[in-house]
């Protein structure tokens, strides 16, 4: 149980796009999902806190109209990077709060590349 | 300051070469304390939650620990293939937010 997916797992895209990542907990209803990046060697760092049905809250630093949350319903949350630039480049992992332990279960990740 | 330090950074182990890793937090507001695993490219993996002082909890070759200060994972007898970056956090009162440790990265050499 408590599994989490992410789609895709791998996207390479050109300068100027968006791009969107799904964030799915497969088998548990998550109060909170969030949205984390991971550079090379670094532990994560939290973007972004998503409730459903609300706006999310981000960190500071994070700039919201780059970085779009969506969350749809208790098992979706989406984040979509608009206006892709290469330093936007990264590994993207979410997470999902178990709603009856507060456990946070983790994506597999979305690794992507901007050219 | 919520803080969430974890040592050492760095560990390489014989096979079969007991050891603990440490982690040390701020203790104001802990609800829960958690321990995952990452493997490269991967995103991390659930391995234990902690609540109070005192508590303990195993899963194979992993023991951990939580005192008022600080956890432990125990990694007993170890395996090459419990090579891997293993993550600390804490989860205060006000939300779910974790704070995480920088990680020990551990290397089992057979």
């Amino acid at each position: 149980g408590a599994v989490v997916s992410q789609h895709p797992s791998r996207v390479i895209c050109k300068s100027g796009t968006s791009v969107k990542i799904e964030c799915r907990s497969l088998d548990f209803q998550a109060t909170t999902m969030f949205w984390y990046r991971q550079f090379p060697k670094q532990s994560l760092m939290l973007m972004a806190t998503s409730n459903e049905g609300s706006k999310a809250t981000y960190e500071q630093g994070v700039e919201k109209d780059k970085f779009l949350i969506n969350h749809a319903s208790l098992t979706l949350s989406t984040l979509t990077v608009t206006s892709a630039h290469p330093e936007d480049s990264s590994f993207y992992i979410c997470s999902a709060d178990h709603r009856s332990s507060y456990e946070q279960y983790f994506g597999p990740g979305t690794r992507l590349t901007v050219t | 300051e919520d803080q969430v330090t974890q040592s050492p950074e760095a560990l390489r182990l014989q096979e079969g070469e007991s050891s603990s890793l440490n982690c040390s937090y701020t203790v104001s507001g802990l609800r829960g304390l958690f321990w995952y695993r990452q493997d490269p490219g991967k995103g991390p993996e659930f391995l234990f939650t902690l609540y109070s002082a005192g508590e303990e909890k195993e899963k194979e070759r992993l023991k951990a620990t939580l005192t008022k200060k600080e956890s432990f994972l125990h990694i007993t007898a170890p395996k090459p293939e419990d090579s891997a970056t293993y993550l600390c956090a804490k989860v205060n009162n006000q939300g779910g937010k974790l704070i995480f440790g920088q990680g020990t990265e551990l290397s089992v050499k057979p």
